[in-house]
């Protein structure tokens, strides 16, 4: 089983809609835990941490699960600029942190 | 603007050539990595470096090594090309505090022939 696994997709969502991509981990004793996001043939760029009692910034909502070990991550009003690979990130121990190889979006007028 | 910088976006290399791809940050961060990104793969650690001339191996180390004589430059060498280590090496920095993420160079595209 893969460390960190994603869906890859991709997801195509008309403009306005609401999407939400989860994440699953296998290391229970997994401390952090990130989303980032990757425009093509672009570096990743850090979106979002994750907390425990899950964060929100604007229309972006991350959520942790630690019993069924996943991460979410909800985008609500979704633009045409939102397009781009989601990347999951979790970190077992420090600083090294894993990488999900990503979840593509694809926002459609 | 803090940033990461690689040396070169592009580079074609011969097979069994010794290959450097350095990266500098100016955030005086502590922590520094090398990743590859290959399609399907995804990121995949190599090296990482929590200080001056130290160093730690990642998940896939063989046939490179790693330079951190300075805190912002970090160096990956390649030391003997081959074609299985074509992709895209994208190097990152952080602060000591994990939760602020990492912040990645621009990524240097290797091809190796």
């Amino acid at each position: 089983r893969k460390e960190v696994e994603q869906d890859p997709g991709p997801f195509n969502v008309p403009e306005g809609a609401t999407v939400a991509f989860n994440c699953t981990y296998s290391n229970s004793a997994s401390q952090s835990f990130f989303w980032y996001r990757q425009d093509c043939r672009k570096e990743p760029k850090l979106l979002m941490s994750v907390y425990s009692s899950g964060n929100e910034d604007g229309r972006f909502t991350a959520q942790l699960n630690r019993a069924s070990q996943y991460i979410s991550l909800l985008i609500r009003d979704s633009k045409l600029s939102d397009s781009a690979t989601y990347l999951c990130a979790v970190s077992g121990g420090y600083q090294k942190v894993t990488f999900g190889t990503g979840t593509k979006l694809q926002v459609i007028p | 603007d803090v940033k990461v910088t690689q040396s070169s976006r592009y580079l074609v290399k011969r097979t069994g050539e010794k290959v450097f791809l350095e990266c500098v940050q100016d955030m005086d961060h502590e922590n520094m990595f090398w990743y590859r990104q290959d399609p399907g793969l995804g990121l995949r650690l190599i090296y990482f470096s929590y200080d001056v001339k130290m160093k730690e191996k990642g998940d896939i180390p063989e046939g490179y090594s790693v330079s951190r004589e300075k805190k912002e430059r970090f160096s990956l060498i390649l030391e003997s090309a081959s074609t299985n280590q074509t992709s895209m090496y994208l190097c990152a920095s952080s602060r000591e505090d994990i939760n602020y993420g990492y912040t990645f160079g621009s990524g240097t595209r290797l091809t190796v022939v």
